[in-house]
C-alpha cells in the first residue's frame, strides 16, 4: 500500500494552522498513525488509529480520516513543532510509511 | 518505564553481515510485537519486518526477504536483527520499535555505515 504525502514540505509561522494530508493506494479502514522526528532523534509517535492522541501530545495535535483520505491538523503551531511529519499504515504487510512533510519556519 | 536499548553503532565492509540487538525492559516481552524500521541519511523511514517475540514468528519486507534475520531471546528480553550481504545503500541508522496499537515506542538507533 502505498502513502502518498502533500504538501512535501510546508512553510509556516509560529501561531498557524496547518494541515497536512495522507492518501493510501487503497483502503486501510482508520490503520493510519502519524509521527514526527527532529533531525537527528527518534521519530515519535503522534496519532495512532487515525485520530487517537498518543498519552503526552499535546491536544494542538489532531488527526482525521478513514478509508483512503487522512490528515493531520495542529491547531496552532509552536516553536517545537517544526520537525518532519510521517504517515505509517498498518492496516496490512508490508507496513508503509509516507515519504514525510517537512514543516519549516517561514 | 518501557525501554528499548539498541546495540552501538557499527562499521562493515561490503559482503559482511551485521547484527543489531535490542534490549526490551519495563513491559512483558512476549506481549508485543517488535519491529524493525531504517532510515538512510537524508532520507525517509523504511520498514523492514517484524517478530512476534512470543512464538518467534516472523514477516519481512519483500526487499529485505533472504538478508535479513530477526530473532528473539526470552530469557534476555532482547531481539536481533541480522542483515548479510551488506552493500553501500544498506548505510541507514536501524531503529527497533515495538507496537502497541503503532509503534510507541522506539530504540535508540543504531548507526550501521557501509564502506570499503
Amino acid at each position: 500500500i502505498q502513502l502518498t504525502q502533500s504538501p512535501s514540505s510546508l512553510s509556516a509561522s509560529v501561531g498557524d494552522r496547518v494541515t497536512i494530508t495522507c492518501r493510501a493506494s487503497q483502503g486501510i479502514t482508520s490503520y493510519l498513525a502519524w509521527y514526527q522526528q527532529k533531525p537527528g532523534k527518534v521519530p515519535k509517535l503522534l496519532i495512532y488509529a487515525a485520530s487517537t492522541l498518543q498519552s503526552g501530545v499535546p491536544s494542538r495535535f489532531s488527526g482525521s480520516g478513514s478509508g483512503t483520505d487522512f490528515t493531520l491538523t495542529i491547531s496552532s503551531l509552536q516553536p517545537e513543532d517544526f520537525a518532519t511529519y510521517y504517515c505509517q499504515q498498518l492496516n496490512s504487510y508490508p507496513i508503509t510509511f509516507g515519504q514525510g512533510t517537512r514543516l519549516e519556519i517561514k | 518505564q518501557v525501554q528499548l536499548v539498541q546495540s552501538a553503532a557499527e562499521v562493515k565492509k561490503p559482503g559482511a553481515s551485521v547484527s543489531i540487538s535490542c534490549k526490551t525492559s519495563g513491559y512483558t516481552f512476549t506481549s508485543h510485537y517488535i519491529h524493525w524500521v531504517r532510515q538512510a541519511p537524508g532520507e525517509g523511514l523504511e520498514w523492514m519486518g517484524t517478530i512476534n517475540p512470543s512464538g518467534g514468528s516472523t514477516s519481512y519486507a519483500q526487499k529485505f526477504q533472504g538478508r535479513a534475520t530477526m530473532t528473539r531471546d526470552t530469557s534476555t528480553s532482547t531481539v536481533y536483527m541480522e542483515l548479510t550481504s551488506l552493500r553501500s545503500e544498506d548505510t541507514a541508522v536501524y531503529y527497533c520499535a515495538r507496537r502497541v496499537g503503532a509503534f510507541d515506542i522506539w530504540g535508540q538507533g543504531t548507526m550501521v555505515s557501509v564502506s570499503s
